[in-house]
């Protein structure tokens, strides 16, 4: 069974950091590309971040751009967001999802972990 | 960036009756889109792709149709399970992005 577990969340205050983590299993994870996407409590779906499978590109919104990196290892099947600078707007369900290619639809998502940024 | 803005945001419907949800993109995206309904506390789960391709073990009640900047999403029979929030998503460039979702429910 195609598995995607996230890991990490939790209270941080303004300007902290906090590092996600997403375990793969059931699949060939080095095959795929890989997205973290958030949903702010009561709100809709924000694409945040993406690698490709061998980690070559990577893409940001604008919204995170020079405050999360992304990565990944393919030996241990996971997936990171190293999120820096964090403010209040950050708060969200992170979810990691699998992509067939680097622009592609997302199937399956992982359960979410949820990031609260406050004092 | 492409704006996808769907419509209705909110819409009430009864059991067995047929709706569709609308998107529209800021400029074509050459059917990369992707439908995804949500349940409250779950994560997105993928219905369609490429506009009109029904993901595995999607019931053939949902259908998907649309080009260019104007994509639909079709509910032939309402079932109690489908009463959820819907979202599209354009995958033709970055930054990736949905449109705001259309909130599903009973009448």
């Amino acid at each position: 069974e195609v598995q995607l577990v996230e890991s990490g969340g939790g209270l941080v205050q303004p300007g902290g950091s906090l590092r996600l983590s997403c375990a793969a299993s059931g699949f060939t994870f080095s095959s795929y590309s890989m997205n973290w996407v958030r949903q702010a409590p009561g709100k809709g779906l924000e694409w945040v971040s993406c690698i490709s499978s061998s980690r070559s590109t990577i893409y940001y919104a604008d919204s995170v751009k020079g405050r999360f990196t992304i990565s990944r290892d393919n030996a241990k099947n996971s997936l990171y967001l190293q999120m820096n600078s964090l403010r209040a707007e950050d708060t969200a369900v992170y979810y990691c999802a699998r992509a067939y290619q680097l622009l592609s639809w997302f199937d399956p998502w992982g359960q979410g972990t949820l990031v609260t940024v406050s004092s | 960036d492409i704006q996808m803005t769907q419509s209705p945001s909110s819409l009430s419907a009864s059991v067995g009756d047929r709706v569709t949800i609308t998107c529209r993109a800021s400029q074509g995206i050459s059917n990369s889109l992707a439908w995804y309904q949500q349940k409250p506390g779950k994560a997105p789960k993928l219905l369609l792709y490429a506009a009109s391709r029904l993901e595995s073990g999607v019931p053939s009640r949902l259908s998907g149709s649309g080009s260019e900047t104007d994509y639909t999403l079709t509910i032939s029979s309402l079932q109690p399970e489908d009463f959820a929030t819907y979202y599209c998503q354009q995958y033709y460039s970055t930054p990736i992005t949905f449109g705001q979702g259309t909130r599903l429910e009973i009448k």
